[in-house]
């Protein structure tokens, strides 16, 4: 079966730089979330799409933004990057925004900022 | 607002034993509970979810959680651990309105031979 498809799987930046991470959404799924997970904490909420809308805003920095495109597949843009925004980035989608849906994660994105 | 708590930074169990792993709600209203577990560099796996029904909810690779409204618990178990089973455990609860998913602090499972 079909899973959250991330790219790239590594990334490294330098400080100030930019970067850019994709994710795919299993297909039919309309819903989109990101995460951020630094090392040995859990998975903090930055932000949602549901059918391109943004649906929620959690702790995502105003460096950071992100959109969902028509075909659902959805990006995180992050720029002027600080060594604290080293960490994995996680997107995970499901369908319908659904409470009683499960969520499916990718495989995440580990950014590194030197 | 909802959270949920996982009061065990670190589990260890022997092989063969059972295991659970503890994790508490706060949530206004019916919740929506899930595990999920991380293996090293790695996504987190959908282990199991309750929403309503049975308390007991049997999910993959082996492991059940039980509900217990009056506890305000959702643990983790499995009759017979094995050394496959290090990994980082999360449990989650779903935000109703805006579909988060809100995970606790982790708890790191050790199995040993």
């Amino acid at each position: 079966a079909a899973g959250v498809i991330q790219s790239p799987r590594h990334l490294i930046k330098e400080k100030r730089e930019t970067a850019t991470l994709k994710c795919y959404p299993i297909p039919r799924h309309d819903t989109v979330y990101w995460y951020q997970q630094g090392p040995g904490q859990d998975p903090q909420f930055l932000i949602s799409f549901y059918e391109k809308m943004q649906s929620d805003k959690g702790s995502i920095p105003d460096r950071f933004s992100a959109q969902q495109f028509s075909d659902y597949h959805s990006e995180l843009n992050m720029s002027s990057l600080e060594l604290g925004d080293s960490a994995l980035y996680f997107c995970a989608s499901s369908l319908e925004l659904g409470r009683d849906t499960e969520a499916f994660f990718g495989q995440g994105t580990r950014l590194t900022v030197v | 607002a909802q959270s949920v708590a996982q009061p065990e930074d670190q589990v260890n169990v022997a092989e063969g034993n059972p295991l659970t792993v503890k994790c508490t709600y706060s949530v206004s209203g019916n919740p929506y509970l899930f595990w999920y577990v991380q293996y090293p560099n790695r996504g987190l796996q959908f282990l199991l979810k309750y929403i309503t029904g049975d308390n007991l909810v049997k999910g993959s690779y082996g492991f059940e959680a039980e509900f217990n409204k009056s506890q305000t618990s959702f643990h983790l178990k499995k009759p017979s651990a094995l050394v496959s089973d290090s990994a980082l455990y999360f449990c989650a609860v779903r935000d109703v309105l805006r579909g988060k998913l809100i995970f606790g602090t982790g708890t790191r499972l050790q199995v040993f031979p």
